[in-house]
Parts: structure tokens; C-alpha cells; sequence
């Protein structure tokens, strides 16, 4: 069965810092491979989505993504963040035969002065 | 852009209850999802469907079921509201493709007393 993991349950950052956000899936192919953001009392948004060709995706609000296929991951990267980011998120994986997505536990991260 | 609309922000019902948590989208997408959102756990299918009345049980589909008469209409129903059944309900659709993503409802915060 597949399976997501965000090792980080909680992230602190300064603002104007960078942020790195890990993932890891277990899955026999490359699955489709999304990261979503959510802040307090809303539901998910996307920030980007792998689906396959240039590894290195970029998204909105500054963020990217880069799938490394040896080591089954897709970090989510932001090079200076800024207080709007505090949020918790979530990166979530489709395989290549299933609508239904399967999403790793979260990471919280929250952004100080 | 798409919307999908979940009727309630919050509810607070009773124990044994029948609960209805509704959900409408508006960009004509076979797929339809209930999931259930707890710290630590991040987001677990309940339910799936894929067309009009037809659905698939998700990863933890018991105490739940679910109704899709129109297409752009999802339920999400408690049969007997028990306090372990407190959480987040979300609520999403996709395009019967695989290389696109999950839209989400604003979600559903339900507290069983």
C-alpha cells in the first residue's frame, strides 16, 4: 500500500528565513505528487503538483518543489519566508491507476519576528 | 473557479444522532471525497465515489456512509454520532483525470457531546 511521511510534525522559522519541508512516499511507480497548504479554520489549497518531465516545479506564493525519484521524495522549498506562511502543510500522492490521493500527516510551521 | 461548499462551518450534535454533512461542487467533477482530518493523522479517507450512486469505501469507512443522488452533490452521513467521531470533515472533488488536482471544501468541524 502506498504511503506519505512528513517527518516534521513542527517547523519554526524566522521570517526572511528559508524553509525546507520534507516528504517521502512509498509507492511501486511514480505516482502524481501535490503539496497543499492550510491555514487556521480553512480547508486545503494547492501550492504545486508533479506530474512528470522537469523535477524542479514551481507554485504560488513563492513556493517549489523538487522530486528526487532515488530517494522518493518531494521537498517543498521557500527561500525567505514571510509571516502569512504559518500554516500547517500537507503533501499528498495519486497513483498512476487511482483518483483517490493518500496524504502524509502535516507539518506545522510557524513563522517568528 | 472551482468551488466546492460544505454546508456547515460547525456542528455540535448528540450522541446517537443521525448527522448529515453535505457538500456541493460546481464544476461538474465525477469525483467526490469525504475525508476526516485529526492532529497527527492528517487527512483519512471515508469515502469516494465516482459517479452518480456509485461510491467506494475509503481507509476508515465505519460509523459512516455516504449518499450521491446528484453529481454535484456529496453526503457524508453518521448513522449514530458517537464523541470519538468528533473532528475536521472535508470535503473534495477532481476531474476524472489523474494529472489533476483535489479542490477542497472550507470543511466541517463537528463536535459529538
Amino acid at each position: 500500500a502506498q504511503s506519505v511521511t512528513q517527518p516534521d510534525i513542527h517547523i519554526t522559522v524566522s521570517e526572511g528565513a528559508s524553509l525546507e519541508l520534507r516528504c517521502n512516499y512509498s509507492y511501486g511507480a511514480t505516482p502524481y505528487l501535490f503539496w497543499y497548504v492550510q491555514s487556521p479554520g480553512q480547508g486545503l489549497q494547492l501550492l504545486l503538483k508533479y506530474f512528470s518531465g522537469d523535477t524542479l516545479v514551481q507554485g504560488i506564493k513563492g513556493f517549489e518543489a523538487e522530486f528526487k525519484r532515488s530517494q522518493s521524495s518531494f521537498n517543498l522549498r521557500k527561500p525567505s519566508v514571510h509571516w502569512s506562511d504559518a500554516a500547517e502543510y500537507f503533501c499528498a500522492v495519486g497513483p498512476s491507476n487511482d483518483y483517490k490521493l493518500s496524504f502524509g500527516a502535516g507539518t506545522t510551521v510557524t513563522v517568528r519576528a | 473557479d472551482v468551488k466546492v461548499t460544505q454546508s456547515s462551518r460547525y456542528l455540535v450534535k448528540r450522541t446517537g444522532e443521525k448527522v448529515f454533512l453535505e457538500c456541493v461542487q460546481d464544476m461538474d467533477h465525477e469525483n467526490m471525497f469525504w475525508y476526516r482530518q485529526d492532529p497527527g493523522l492528517g487527512l483519512r479517507l471515508i469515502y469516494f465515489s465516482y459517479d452518480v450512486k456509485m461510491k467506494e469505501k475509503g481507509d476508515i469507512p465505519e460509523g459512516y456512509s455516504v449518499s450521491r443522488e446528484k453529481k454535484e452533490r456529496f453526503s457524508l452521513i453518521l448513522e449514530s454520532a458517537s464523541t470519538n467521531q468528533t473532528s475536521m470533515y472535508l470535503c473534495a472533488s477532481r476531474e476524472p483525470a489523474l494529472n489533476t488536482e483535489a479542490f477542497f471544501g472550507q470543511g466541517t468541524r463537528l463536535t459529538v457531546v
